[in-house]
C-alpha cells in the first residue's frame, strides 16, 4: 500500500530563515501533489498544487518542488514569520477522488 | 466567502449510541468527503460522495455510513458508537475537476465514553 512520510513531526526555526518541509512517498505514482496548512483545532486550508509534469511552483513566500524520480516534494517558506507556525500537510492524488495525506509536520517559527 | 459548515464542534457520546455528524457546503460542489484525523495517523478517508445519493467507501468505512440526499449536505452516521471512534472528524468538499483543492470544515471532535 502507499506510504507518505513527512519529515520529523516537529521543526523549529528562527524567524527570517527558510523553512524546508519534506514529503516522501512510496508505492504510489501521483499525478499531482497539494500542500495544506492546519492550525490547532481547525480544518486544513489549501496552499499550493503542483502537477507531475511541473518541477516547481511559487506563491508569494512559498515554493514547492516535485521530483517524481526521487518520489519527493519539498515545501519552502522563505523569510519565515511566527505567524507561519502551524502544521503542514502534503496530499497526493491521481484521477478520481482518492487523496492520500501525510501525517504532517508541525512548524514553529521562533521570534 | 466559501464555506463548509459542520454541525457540531464538540460532541460527547456513550458507547452504543447513534451519532449523526452533519456537513453543509455553499459552493455547489459535486464532491464531498468525510475524513477522520488521529495523531500519528494523519487524515484517513472514511467515505466520499460524487453526486446526490451516490457514495463510495474510502480507506476506513467500517462502523460508519453516510447519506447525501441533497447536493449541499453530507451526513456521517455512526450506528453504534465505540470508544475507538473517538477522533476529530473533518468534512470537505471540492469541485469535480481533477486536482481540485479540498475545502474543509472546522472539524467535529467526538469523544465516545
Amino acid at each position: 500500500s502507499q506510504k507518505i512520510e513527512q519529515n520529523s513531526e516537529a521543526l523549529n526555526i528562527q524567524e527570517g530563515k527558510t523553512a524546508t518541509l519534506t514529503c516522501n512517498y512510496t508505492n504510489y505514482s501521483p499525478a499531482y501533489l497539494q500542500w495544506y496548512r492546519q492550525d490547532p483545532g481547525r480544518g486544513p486550508v489549501f496552499l499550493l498544487l503542483i502537477r507531475e509534469n511541473e518541477k516547481e511552483k511559487r506563491k508569494e513566500r512559498l515554493k514547492v518542488t516535485f521530483d517524481t524520480t526521487l518520489k519527493q516534494s519539498l515545501f519552502h517558506i522563505t523569510a519565515s514569520q511566527p505567524a507561519d507556525s502551524a502544521t503542514y500537510l502534503c496530499a497526493l492524488g491521481r484521477t478520481g477522488n482518492q487523496f492520500y495525506f501525510g501525517t504532517g509536520t508541525s512548524l514553529t517559527v521562533i521570534p | 466567502d466559501v464555506k463548509v459548515t459542520q454541525s457540531s464542534r464538540y460532541l460527547v457520546k456513550r458507547t452504543g449510541e447513534k451519532v449523526f455528524l452533519e456537513c453543509v457546503q455553499d459552493m455547489d460542489h459535486e464532491n464531498m468527503f468525510w475524513y477522520r484525523q488521529d495523531p500519528g495517523l494523519g487524515l484517513r478517508l472514511i467515505y466520499f460522495s460524487y453526486d446526490v445519493k451516490m457514495k463510495e467507501k474510502g480507506d476506513i468505512p467500517e462502523g460508519y455510513s453516510v447519506s447525501r440526499e441533497k447536493k449541499e449536505r453530507f451526513s456521517l452516521i455512526l450506528e453504534s458508537a465505540s470508544t475507538n471512534q473517538t477522533s476529530m472528524y473533518l468534512c470537505a468538499s471540492r469541485m469535480g475537476q481533477v486536482a481540485g483543492e479540498l475545502f474543509f470544515g472546522e472539524g467535529s471532535r467526538l469523544t465516545v465514553l
